[in-house]
């Protein structure tokens, strides 16, 4: 089973200023199969990125993803308010999906 | 626009056996391009996948569930479902349900989720 661990557990930003989150995998990642979600507070999951790099249909272009193998990052190039959120990233391999453990996005 | 909605009971007695249903409305559960997908998140906690079937009735499980995870579909009514049995409370969590892209595995859309207790 392939383990994502994401860092900072927490992030603690200003609107405005620029996001960057990691998530690391346990072993090689096919980009095809790394995708980003956004979630607030009493929602479901949103799609964000497909394919380590690709955005969502509706994702505004502030939303960024990139990598490869272990290392894959989430950016958001300036924060909105409504950016706040908790985000989770999520692979596929071997007929298995796993999720890493998320990172809060909290407003400074 | 494609929409799915989670339905069943909001509390299960612990040693039974959670049952929810997912209907899919603006698209056709047979589609040859969609898994469909259980996902759960016990409170304030992270995500966790359960599995997914294609229309056909092919299964996927998390092998940590697998032993008390059944998924069905029922194309006539355009919906599919999950039963866990054995629960604890630790099963307690909201459950999701999601089309998966088939061959290229992300969940898009989710349902709206609902929040299953399990407590005597």
């Amino acid at each position: 089973e392939i383990v994502l661990t994401q860092s900072p557990g927490t992030l603690s930003l200003s609107p405005g200023e620029r996001a960057t989150l990691s998530c690391r995998a346990s072993q090689s990642v096919s980009s095809s199969y790394l995708a980003w979600y956004q979630q607030k507070p009493g929602q479901a999951p949103r799609l964000l990125i497909y394919g380590a790099s690709s955005r969502a249909t509706g994702i505004p272009d502030r939303f960024s993803g990139s990598g490869s193998g272990t290392d894959f990052t989430l950016t958001i190039s300036r924060l909105e308010p409504e950016d706040f959120a908790v985000y989770y990233c999520q692979q596929y391999g071997s007929s298995l999906y796993s999720f890493g453990q998320g990172t809060k996005l909290e407003i400074k | 626009q494609l929409q799915l909605q989670e339905s069943g009971p909001g509390l299960v007695k612990p040693s039974e056996t959670l049952s929810l249903t997912c209907t899919v409305s603006g698209g056709s559960i047979s589609s040859s391009s969609y898994y469909w997908g259980w996902i759960r998140q016990p409170p304030g906690k992270g995500l966790e996948w359960i599995g997914s079937i294609y229309y056909s009735g092919s299964t996927y499980y998390n092998p940590s569930l697998k032993s008390r995870v059944t998924i069905s579909v029922d194309t006539s009514k355009n919906q599919f479902s999950l039963k866990l049995s054995s629960v604890t409370a630790a099963d307690t969590a909201v459950y999701y349900c999601a089309r998966v892209r088939r061959f290229h595995n992300w969940f898009d859309p989710w349902g709206q989720g609902t929040l299953v207790t399990v407590s005597s």
